[in-house]
């Protein structure tokens, strides 16, 4: 099973509110990754996640907050956003922070109105 | 610093043309990974292979080769006969230990359409 599961598929929020993005995988990968893309561009790296410790923040604003309370579980939880935080989040997973393949997600649309 | 370049933008063939969707990188490590990614219009990135620096063997995968040339930093994907369910965004993307803790470093993207 190579699958890694988002919720919600789709999300919109107003810049006051507070919401939590999830991501799944039940391949026992230890490393898992926060990306936000925006349309036509590559994906963008927003924090790594190794053996549940946070390993990489790529000086994201504080209004993102991730969290992976075990080994298959990542979220990121959102506050305050700004509509040009509008993008596709996508999750990914990795059998460790290193050379490996990832494994993405179907992502998240978020729109910030 | 790693650099990952696909100039073409975005590519139109008809269905059962080959095409070939061009790669270069850039990189100061003697050790380093390619990986090509398929992003089809419902989101989701797939990979599709990953080949270290050290082997050059062309890899063949159904329709599917990969050619990788060191002495022109080139990683090229060619897609033989294609098919409309080819139709995605593809990224070429890097990763190394130069100071990245192996992060990928991803091109720009190749949109290719394919038509019936």
């Amino acid at each position: 099973d190579t699958e890694v599961t988002q919720t919600p598929k789709h999300l919109v929020m107003g810049m006051t509110n507070k919401k939590s993005l999830k991501c799944e995988q039940h391949m026992g990968h230890r490393a898992m990754y926060w990306y936000k893309q925006k349309a036509k561009k590559p994906p963008e790296l927003m924090f790594v996640y190794s053996y549940e410790k946070l390993s990489i923040n790529e000086s994201v604003p504080s209004r993102f907050s991730p969290e992976c309370p075990n080994s298959s579980l990542l979220n990121l939880h959102l506050h305050a956003l700004q509509p040009e935080d509008s993008a596709l989040y996508l999750c990914a997973s990795s059998p460790g922070q290193g050379p490996y393949e990832q494994y993405f997600g179907p992502g998240t649309r978020l729109t910030v109105t | 610093a790693q650099k990952v370049t696909q100039a073409q933008t975005e590519i139109s063939v008809v269905e059962k043309e080959d095409v070939t969707l061009d790669c270069v990188y850039e990189t100061r490590d003697t050790t380093y990974y390619l990986f090509w990614y398929k992003q089809p219009p419902s989101g989701e990135l797939v990979f599709l292979i990953r080949r270290n620096s050290f082997d050059e063997q062309n890899e063949i995968s159904g329709r599917y080769s990969w050619n990788f040339q060191k002495s022109t930093s080139s990683f090229n994907f060619t897609i033989t006969a294609s098919q409309v369910v080819d139709s995605a965004v593809y990224f070429c993307a890097l990763s190394d230990d130069g100071g990245s803790n192996y992060k990928l470093t991803f091109g720009k993207g190749t949109l290719l359409t394919v038509n019936p």
